[in-house]
C-alpha cells in the first residue's frame, strides 16, 4: 500500500521472507540499469546493476530480473533481515542526446522482525 | 566508499540569496551529478557533467547552474533562493555512463 504523507509504494515483509520490489522505466532505449539503497539520513548505495543485453543477474542475496518487453525491472531480496529496512530505487541509463542516469521514485521496505 | 564529499552539510539561507553547494571527489570520475530528493519525487536530476567544462540540464534544472572547472569539483548554485528549492541535496559521481554511480552524504538546504 501506499505511505499517506511520503507517497511512496511501502512493502512490509517479516524477517527471514523473500522480497520483491518492482520498477517501471520508460525509455526502451535505456541500456543500463542500477538497483540502489538508502538508509535513513544516507546518500543512495549500490547493490546490483544490469545491462540491457541481460535478463537477470544476480549477486550475494540479490537478483535482478530485466523484462525488456515490457520495460519492467525488478529486485528480489532473499531472506531479508532488518537490516534490509531502506527505501530503494531503480536507476536507467537514459540514452537521447547525452546520456544521464535517472531514477525512480522509490519504494519503502519495512522488515518486522 | 568512494572518495565524495559535500559541502556544507546544513545550510539555512533566506530567500532571494545566491548559495553554492560543492561536491569533490577523489577518484577522477568524469561524470558527475547534481540531484534534489523531496518527499513524493524520489531523486531528481538537476544538472550533470560529463567532463571538464561540459555539463548539461536534468529535469528540474529551472534556477539553478552549475560549473565543472576541474575534474574533481562540480559546484551547484542557486543564484537567488527560494523557497521551493528548500531540498535535499545529492552529488554523485562515475567513471562512465554504464557504470555505477557513488553518492555523496547530502546537503540539507533550508530557505526561510
Amino acid at each position: 500500500g501506499e505511505s499517506v504523507g511520503l507517497h511512496l509504494p511501502t512493502l512490509s515483509v517479516q524477517e527471514g521472507d523473500n522480497s520483491i520490489i518492482n520498477c517501471a522505466y520508460s525509455n526502451s532505449a535505456s541500456d543500463y540499469f542500477i538497483w540502489y539503497k538508502q538508509e535513513s539520513g544516507k546518500g543512495p548505495q549500490f547493490i546490483i546493476d544490469i545491462r540491457s543485453n541481460m535478463d537477470k543477474r544476480q549477486g550475494q542475496r540479490v537478483t535482478v530480473l530485466l523484462n525488456k518487453t515490457v520495460k519492467h525491472l525488478s529486485l528480489q531480496i532473499a531472506a531479508t533481515q532488518p537490516g534490509d529496512s531502506a527505501v530503494y530505487f531503480c536507476a536507467e541509463n537514459r540514452q537521447g542526446g547525452s546520456e544521464k542516469l535517472v531514477f525512480g521514485k522509490g519504494t519503502k521496505l519495512t522488515v518486522n522482525p | 566508499d568512494a572518495g565524495i564529499t559535500q559541502s556544507p552539510r546544513h545550510k539555512v539561507t533566506e530567500t532571494g540569496t545566491p548559495v553554492t553547494l560543492r561536491c569533490h571527489q577523489t577518484e577522477n570520475h568524469r561524470y558527475m551529478y547534481w540531484y534534489r530528493q523531496d518527499p513524493g519525487h524520489g531523486l531528481r536530476l538537476i544538472h550533470y557533467s560529463y567532463g571538464v567544462k561540459d555539463t548539461d540540464k536534468g529535469e528540474v534544472s529551472d534556477g539553478y547552474s552549475v560549473s565543472r572547472s576541474k575534474t574533481e569539483d562540480f559546484l551547484l548554485t542557486l543564484e537567488s533562493a527560494t523557497s521551493s528549492q528548500t531540498s535535499v541535496y545529492f552529488c554523485a559521481s562515475g567513471p562512465s555512463q554504464n557504470t555505477e554511480a557513488f553518492f555523496g552524504q547530502g546537503t540539507r538546504l533550508t530557505v526561510v
